[in-house]
């Protein structure tokens, strides 16, 4: 238990569905990352959102939408995702320019 | 920008000591982690350097050159739950960890 939790562990969507990953901490951090992480690739940082503002967004495509309202959790809104967006999701957490973060136990998608 | 190089993989044997290095171009720094990550779990916290030196805790160890850009990770008593990806990465103070591609360690019998 690293005190950030993911839902869904596993997520099977269609190319035209629209889905939602969810992500919880329980550590009274500030900041909230997502990163994605696909095989033989280094972790992607996809978005950053410090004290609820998103602060980076690293060329992603607007098919992944990020959502803020709180500092406890976060949620990563997916629509007409392409195969290749097939990976694993990992949410974490960290005080604002901490030297640690803290992540999830990952959300693994798979689009057909 | 900034980037980090580790090996690919690296297989050792049981009650051995492996040394997994990690060197790291960036335009600012404050400290160099590690994180392991077992297959299908989440990347976990192992040790942080700011400072040049060895920080010990238990079996693992860290180490850190400032002026070489370089540190490792060393794990002595290797056991076989060792088998997991250790990643290196660097914070630069304003911008969030950047990463390394991850070592695959393989520990056999």
């Amino acid at each position: 238990e690293t005190g950030v939790t993911q839902t869904p562990r596993h997520l099977v969507m269609g190319m035209t569905n629209k889905k939602s990953l969810k992500c919880e901490q329980h550590l009274g951090h500030n900041a909230m990352y997502w990163y994605k992480q696909s095989a033989k690739k280094p972790l992607e940082l996809m978005f950053v959102y410090s004290l609820e503002e998103r602060v980076e967004n690293n060329s992603v495509p607007s098919r992944f939408s990020p959502e803020c309202p709180n500092s406890s959790h976060l949620f990563l809104h997916l629509h007409t995702l392409q195969p290749e967006d097939s990976a694993l999701y990992l949410c974490a957490s960290s005080q604002r320019h901490g030297n640690t973060i803290y992540f999830g136990e990952g959300s693994w998608l798979t689009v057909v | 920008g900034q980037s980090l190089e580790q090996p690919s993989e690296v297989t050792a044997v049981e009650g051995a000591i492996v040394q997994i290095n990690c060197t790291y171009q960036t335009s600012g720094f404050y400290g160099l982690s590690w994180y392991q990550q077992h297959d299908g779990g989440a990347p976990t916290f192992l040790s942080y350097n700011a400072l040049d030196g060895l920080e010990e805790t238990g079996r693992f160890s860290s180490f850190l050159s400032r002026s070489d850009s370089y540190g490792y990770l060393l794990l002595q008593e290797l056991q076989m739950k060792d088998s997991a990806s250790y990643f290196c990465a660097v914070n630069s103070g304003n911008t969030p960890l950047v990463f390394g591609k991850g070592t695959r360690l393989s520990v056999i019998a």
